[in-house]
């Protein structure tokens, strides 16, 4: 098992670009979450999936989107590049009952953007 | 609202010495703690948690940690640490929608 995944490990962007990110999350595990880490600072709830909708969201703006296919798998969309979305971007995955009642997330080693 | 205050950014140890990292968390409702490690170039990872029951809680590679109602705290500790501790801690409070709060992290850094 590979545990949750996350591509690309780094990337580089400037203001006003997109940027999409990908997670595969552990096997048999059917809920993805995101988190924003900013540098010194603890992760920021971005929003989760689970079937393919997004079920809750954190305070974001519209800019940033996701999706998640059939298959559990996820992507995270940022519009319109800021300099302070330069942060680590962490995924999150879990069993839908389980993360209700304990929280026992698993994380991939998450992406880093810098935006120049 | 609920908030979880980290109270050190870096703590130094000796390598083999006790270590207690500690958080402090505000809410006026039930509480369920957690304690996340983060090593370097990686995710995050369960430490241990805190759900209801014993108020000590043991987790994973020697770490336990400790909650407090009155103190309003849940700090984590080690009897005897180990260069592979090197790491950032997160504490967090899981809020009533299951989202989780998290504190700004302390870097445990461990000396020879």
């Amino acid at each position: 098992d590979a545990g949750v995944t996350q591509s690309p490990t780094h990337l580089i962007k400037t203001r006003g670009q997109q940027v999409t990110l990908r997670c595969s999350p552990k096997s048999g595990h059917d809920t993805v979450s995101w988190y924003q880490q900013a540098l010194g600072q603890g992760p920021q709830f971005i929003f989760q999936y689970y079937e393919e909708e997004e079920r809750q969201r954190g305070n974001f703006p519209d800019r940033f989107s996701g999706h998640q296919f059939p298959n559990y798998s996820s992507e995270l969309n940022v519009n319109a590049l800021l300099l302070g979305d330069s942060a680590l971007y962490l995924c999150a995955s879990s069993p839908q009952t389980v993360n209700r009642v304990n929280n026992e997330q698993f994380f991939g080693p998450g992406t880093r953007l810098t935006v120049l | 609202a609920q908030s979880v205050t980290q109270l050190d950014s870096q703590v130094p140890v000796f390598e083999e010495a006790p270590v207690e990292l500690r958080c402090n968390y505000s809410s006026s409702v039930s509480v369920y703690l957690f304690w996340y490690v983060q090593y370097p170039n990686q995710g995050l990872q369960l430490l241990l948690k805190y759900l209801s029951g014993s108020t000590l809680v043991k987790g994973i590679n020697g770490f336990e940690a400790e909650f407090n109602k009155s103190q309003t705290s849940f700090h984590l500790r080690k009897p005897s640490v180990h260069i592979s501790d090197t790491a950032e801690y997160f504490c967090a409070v899981r809020r009533s929608n299951y989202q989780l709060i998290w504190g700004a992290g302390t870097k445990l850094i461990i000396k020879p």
